[in-house]
């Protein structure tokens, strides 16, 4: 069973930073996409970053692009993203996902399965 | 950059009722588009990909249709475990982006 367990959540000021882990587990990690996709109160979903299973390759939202660093370690299944200068506008919670690339292509670019996310509180 | 406009934005429903959910791209995105359901405090699910791609264990009352710009979802028979926001996301190109999603209330 696949299962994405995101932590790191917490209350930090405007211009502060604080690392998100998602820890992953029931699936081949290297051969997967991950992802942080967020959800700020009363808001939809915006998708916030990726990075492919290598770890070489990264792609990021523009309202993150420059404050925020998506990495992985694929020894530890564990996906991170550090978030730097932070806003209110970021107060979220952060949801990790996954998206397959077996076969060799990861797409198309639907996430597959998702953690239950992890509260960022900017204030 | 790819927007993708959900409607109705949220919708009154009842056990049995059929609802239909539409979302539609900025531009053509042939059948790159995925559904997700949402539930308060848990996880998004993957319900429907390729447009009208039926995942695993979703239920058969379920169902997506479309291609270029214009989707639909289509719940038939709604029960009381569909309540939930739904959300659309095109699956062709970065950045990723999703509808700003459909509640679905009793």
């Amino acid at each position: 069973e696949v299962q994405l367990l995101e932590s790191g959540g917490a209350l930090v000021q405007p211009g502060g930073s604080l690392r998100l882990s998602c820890a992953a587990s029931g699936f081949t990690f290297n051969n997967y996409a991950m992802n942080w996709v967020r959800q700020a109160p009363g808001k939809g979903l915006e998708w916030v970053s990726t990075i492919r299973g290598s770890g070489g390759t990264t792609y990021y939202a523009d309202s993150v692009k420059g404050r925020f660093t998506i990495s992985r370690d694929n020894s530890k299944n564990t996906l991170y993203l550090q978030l730097n200068s932070l806003r209110a506008e970021d107060t979220a919670i952060y949801f990790c996902a996954n998206i397959d690339c077996r076969g060799g292509s990861c797409f198309p670019l639907h996430f597959d399965s998702w953690g239950q996310g992890t509260l960022v509180t900017v204030s | 950059d790819i927007q993708m406009t959900q409607s109705p934005s949220s919708v009154t429903a009842s056990v049995g009722d059929i609802v239909t959910i539409t979302c539609r791209a900025s531009q053509g995105i042939g059948t790159w588009l995925a559904w997700y359901q949402h539930k308060p405090g848990e996880a998004p699910k993957l319900l429907i990909s390729a447009a009208s791609s039926l995942q695993s264990g979703v239920p058969s009352r379920f169902s997506g249709s479309g291609s270029g710009t214009d989707f639909t979802l289509r719940i038939s028979s709604l029960q009381p475990g569909d309540f939930a926001t739904y959300y659309c996301q095109q699956t062709n190109d970065f950045p990723l982006t999703f509808g700003g999603g459909t509640k679905v209330e009793i």
